[in-house]
């Protein structure tokens, strides 16, 4: 199975801060990667798809990027509303695979 | 609008079968292009892949999970059910279902359920 690595596990942040969260695939996947934000009690939400679409309705302040092994999420400035675990997930070949999650909390 | 509702048991003794059901509305189970997924997630840790079926009945399942679960369609409830057999106290998670939409290459879970608890102890 690929292995799916995001860093960091978790940031403090604050209101209008620029954060970057990276997953590294033990393998080349191509841009076959999705971003996904939870908060706590609800299901995950999809903000990202192949690496760097955003999905309708996301605000335009998250952006994706990276291709092959390395990618990237942004919230170029992050809202209260932005504080959440994000996940990564490699959607290349199966069995499909998380990252194992970063938290963003409030400094 | 899509919704996903799972239901089913939200306690499960151990070495028996988990069994829970996902109605789908909004959209049809019998949909080309869509994978009817199931997801979990232990408390307070990171997700994980489960397996699918398609529109066509083809499954395809984790291979950690691959010998106790099994994914089926009653497209006539227009629901798809999980069943993991042997369950221990590891098995306990909140468990998801979702829509993962392909498209040209595209893949992507665009559609969950609300989650639902299940607690393997007797």
């Amino acid at each position: 199975a690929i292995q799916m690595t995001q860093s960091p596990s978790s940031l403090s942040a604050s209101v209008g801060d620029r954060v970057t969260i990276t997953c590294r695939a033990s393998q080349d996947i191509r841009n076959d990667l999705g971003w996904y934000q939870q908060k706590p009690g609800k299901a995950p939400k999809l903000l990202i798809y192949v690496a760097s679409s955003l999905q309708s309705a996301v605000p335009s302040r998250f952006s994706g990027s990276g291709s092959g092994t390395d990618f990237t999420l942004t919230i170029s400035s992050l809202q209260p509303e932005d504080f959440a675990t994000y996940y990564c997930l490699q959607d290349y070949n199966y069995p499909l695979t998380f990252g194992g999650g970063t938290k963003v909390e409030i400094k | 609008q899509v919704q996903l509702q799972e239901s089913g048991p939200g306690l499960v003794k151990p070495s028996e079968t988990l069994s829970l059901t996902c109605t789908v509305s909004g959209d049809s189970v019998s949909s080309t292009s869509y994978y009817w997924t199931w997801i979990r997630q232990p408390p307070g840790r990171g997700l994980e892949w489960i397996g699918y079926i398609y529109y066509n009945g083809n499954s395809n399942y984790n291979p950690s999970l691959n010998s106790r679960v099994t994914i089926s369609a009653d497209t006539s409830k227009n629901q798809f059910s999980l069943k993991l057999s042997s369950v221990t106290a590891v098995d306990t998670a909140v468990y998801y279902c979702a829509r993962r939409h392909c498209d040209d290459g595209r893949c992507y879970f665009d559609y969950w359920g609300q989650g639902t608890l299940v607690t393997v102890s007797s």
